[in-house]
């Protein structure tokens, strides 16, 4: 199995554009998270999925931030309009229904907001 | 609400010496505890996690961890630590007093950077 696939790896971007972050989970697993990861604010839970349906986006920061899960084999996450303050690495991991917890992460995205 | 605290930002030792990695833990049921570590610009990767049973856990690359109940502690342990083993890492709770598809939710520490020094 490749893993839990993340695109793209990094991403340089202007303050206002559109930013969409793609996971592809590992083939099986029905829960999907989406992270953010920084130097002040360490992992951050912004949602997950279980059975391509949310369950927990309390996380999300603001209404710039969206996630969507249209099939079992694909996720986005989309900032629109960019911050600096987004510059952060987003990380997708997913575990299956019946193992007790462990989550695969991806190798996460780098994205830097100009 | 559960929480998971890694007191220590940084973490040195020589290599070849054992190490301990701190983590203590706050839930309202019985937890499950992880321990995933990164390597720089990697994503993180599972090591071990308790989840019952034996207090202590042993997990890849030779790490080791013990489950303290009355302490609420999980502490990540090796023997003999490697240049290798320098990395970020992670200590992870779940709650098990919630229940359901919306209990899933892992809640990790802000990370030990460990640096094993030749």
């Amino acid at each position: 199995d490749a893993g839990v696939i993340q695109s793209p790896r990094h991403e340089v971007t202007e303050m206002g554009q559109e930013v969409t972050l793609r996971c592809k989970p590992i083939s099986g697993h029905d829960y999907l998270f989406w992270y953010r990861q920084t130097m002040m604010r360490g992992l951050e839970l912004l949602i997950y999925f279980n059975n391509n349906v949310p369950i927990d986006d309390s996380g999300m920061p603001e209404d710039r931030f969206s996630a969507k899960m249209p099939n079992a084999s694909f996720s986005t996450l989309k900032i629109q309009p960019s911050e600096p303050r987004d510059s952060a690495v987003y990380f997708c991991a997913t575990k299956a229904a019946v193992s007790t917890d462990t989550q695969y992460f991806g190798p996460g995205t780098r994205l830097t907001v100009l | 609400a559960q929480s998971v605290a890694q007191p220590e930002d940084q973490v040195n030792v020589a290599e070849g010496n054992p190490l301990t990695v701190k983590c203590t833990y706050s839930v309202s049921g019985n937890p499950y505890l992880f321990w995933y570590v990164q390597y720089p610009n990697r994503g993180l990767q599972f090591l071990l996690k308790y989840i019952t049973g034996d207090n202590l856990v042993k997990g890849s690359y030779g790490f080791e961890a013990e489950f303290n109940k009355s302490q609420t502690s999980f502490h990540l342990k090796k023997p003999s630590a490697l240049v290798s083993d320098s990395a970020l890492y992670f200590c992870a709770v779940r709650d098990l007093a919630y229940s359901g598809a919306g209990s899933y939710q892992l809640t990790f520490g802000k990370g030990t950077k460990l640096s094993v020094i030749p």
